[in-house]
């Protein structure tokens, strides 16, 4: 049984351009969270996505989205890169009402 | 507003002595309360939540809605306890969504 990954680990970008980051689910997992973690805190909730829909969003604006795949594997979009978008961003997959199991990040950084 | 604090950014202990990772939540309903944990150089990872009861690695955790708090405690704390430390909540309606604390840096010196 796999966990759960994510891609790329670490990545740089520029202000304004656009990103995209990748999670797999783990094995027989059916929904998938994504947060951001700034530096310091505690990880903010952005979405979640189930059976390919989103269901439920925190509070980010609509230049964050994502897409849940028939695999359960996900994307989050993030468009118009700003400073403040630098930050660790973790994906989390679980069985509908079940445990959270976390990926290792991906960690953005905007120059 | 869903809020979770935990006052604490670091707690510092030495080995053996007792441990509490405070934890307070503001939230109108009965929520699900959790403690997750991050050693170093892993992914974060569940380590209770309150309706389970239980005790995992000697650490338990008590949900008193009347105080809002949900203090995680140890009473001899190891080496390998040392970690971050996150209480998270989740709203009854809310089934993905966790709203995480700032985060307790535990540390238990020898």
């Amino acid at each position: 049984e796999t966990g759960v990954t994510q891609s790329p680990t670490h990545l740089i970008k520029t202000r304004g351009q656009q990103v995209t980051l990748r999670c797999s689910s783990q094995s027989g997992h059916n929904t998938v969270s994504w947060y951001q973690q700034a530096l310091g805190q505690g990880p903010q909730f952005i979405f979640q996505y189930y059976r390919e829909e989103e269901n439920g969003r925190g509070n980010f604006p609509p230049r964050f989205s994502g897409l849940q795949f028939p695999n359960y594997s996900s994307e989050l979009n993030v468009n118009a890169l700003e400073l403040d978008d630098s930050a660790l961003y973790l994906c989390a997959s679980s069985l509908y009402t079940g445990e959270l199991f976390f990926g290792e990040g991906s960690r953005l950084t905007v120059l | 507003a869903q809020r979770v604090t935990q006052p604490e950014k670091l707690l510092s202990v030495f080995k053996g002595a007792p441990v509490e990772l405070k934890c307070n939540y503001s939230y109108s309903g009965s929520p699900e309360l959790f403690w997750y944990v991050q050693y170093s150089r892993q992914r974060l990872q569940l380590l209770l939540r309150h309706i389970s009861r239980e005790s995992i690695k000697g650490f338990t955790a008590d949900l008193n809605k009347g105080e809002t708090s949900f203090h995680l405690k140890k009473p001899f704390a190891q080496e390998e306890d040392s970690a971050m430390y996150y209480c998270a909540l989740r709203g009854s309606s809310n089934t993905g969504k966790l709203i995480f604390g700032q985060g307790t840096t535990l540390q238990v010196k020898p």
